[in-house]
């Protein structure tokens, strides 16, 4: 089963603007993470926030979470074609299982 | 790039035959967590290996089965191949499982004809 959820499928940019996806989920959660996966390959982490914490940065990342409301969102400023990648979130359901929602794909074009 | 390394990078198998994925974690790590991602999919959970013991498992088949290793690398063996058993197998290291980050290896693309 899915927990999260991506929002959009897919997003197509111009080099330079800022990408902004979400991820909604269903339970509560000790944590959320944001991975990116490039052509079907390994995925990299990008950010873990906690629960208790409402925003983290990362170098042009910015990830927000509002457990009230469940849902978070990966902000990408200043975009480049190297972030041309799938995006995916995946929250916690238990102390050893990851839930990961099917993926925002992310287009730059030049 | 992370310290995880997964083989083989490619595999082809026919229905009903068994294969065998290899997975060396990242240096530290006592916890393997094993991954199919079906194209255009999240991952999907299968299982957890900590410290030689399957401690989590996802919703998949008996037919799934793993092993980790006392050098923490791990094992994933799949019976009676299926059809739709045709997907990506991702292996992830960490220290804490969910709790912390996760680090993948490339992954294995198992195409089952």
């Amino acid at each position: 089963s899915q927990q999260g959820e991506e929002d959009p499928q897919a997003l197509s940019i111009q080099e330079g603007e800022n990408a902004t996806m979400n991820c909604s989920y269903k339970t509560s959660i000790n944590n959320l993470q944001w991975y990116r996966q490039n052509s079907g390959r390994g995925l990299v982490h990008l950010i873990l926030i906690r629960s208790n914490e409402r925003e983290k940065h990362s170098g042009r990342l910015r990830v927000t979470l509002d457990t009230s409301k469940k849902s978070s969102s990966l902000l990408i400023t200043a975009s480049r074609a190297a972030d041309t990648a799938s995006y995916f979130c995946a929250t916690d359901k238990s102390n050893y299982q990851l839930i990961w929602g099917a993926g925002t794909k992310l287009i730059i074009k030049p | 790039e992370t310290g995880v390394t997964q083989s083989p990078t490619h595999l082809i198998k026919t229905r009903g035959q068994q294969v065998t994925l290899r997975c060396s974690s990242q240096s530290g790590h006592n916890t393997v967590s094993w991954y199919q991602q079906a194209l255009g999919q999240g991952p999907q959970f299968i299982f957890q290996y900590y410290r030689e013991e399957e401690n989590g498992r996802g919703n998949f088949p008996p037919r799934f089965s793993g092993l980790q290793f006392p050098n923490y690398s791990s094992e994933l063996n799949v019976n009676a191949l299926e059809l739709d058993d045709s997907a990506l197998y991702l292996c992830a290291s960490s220290l804490q499982g969910a709790g912390d980050t996760q680090y993948f290896g490339p992954g294995t693309r198992l195409t089952v004809l």
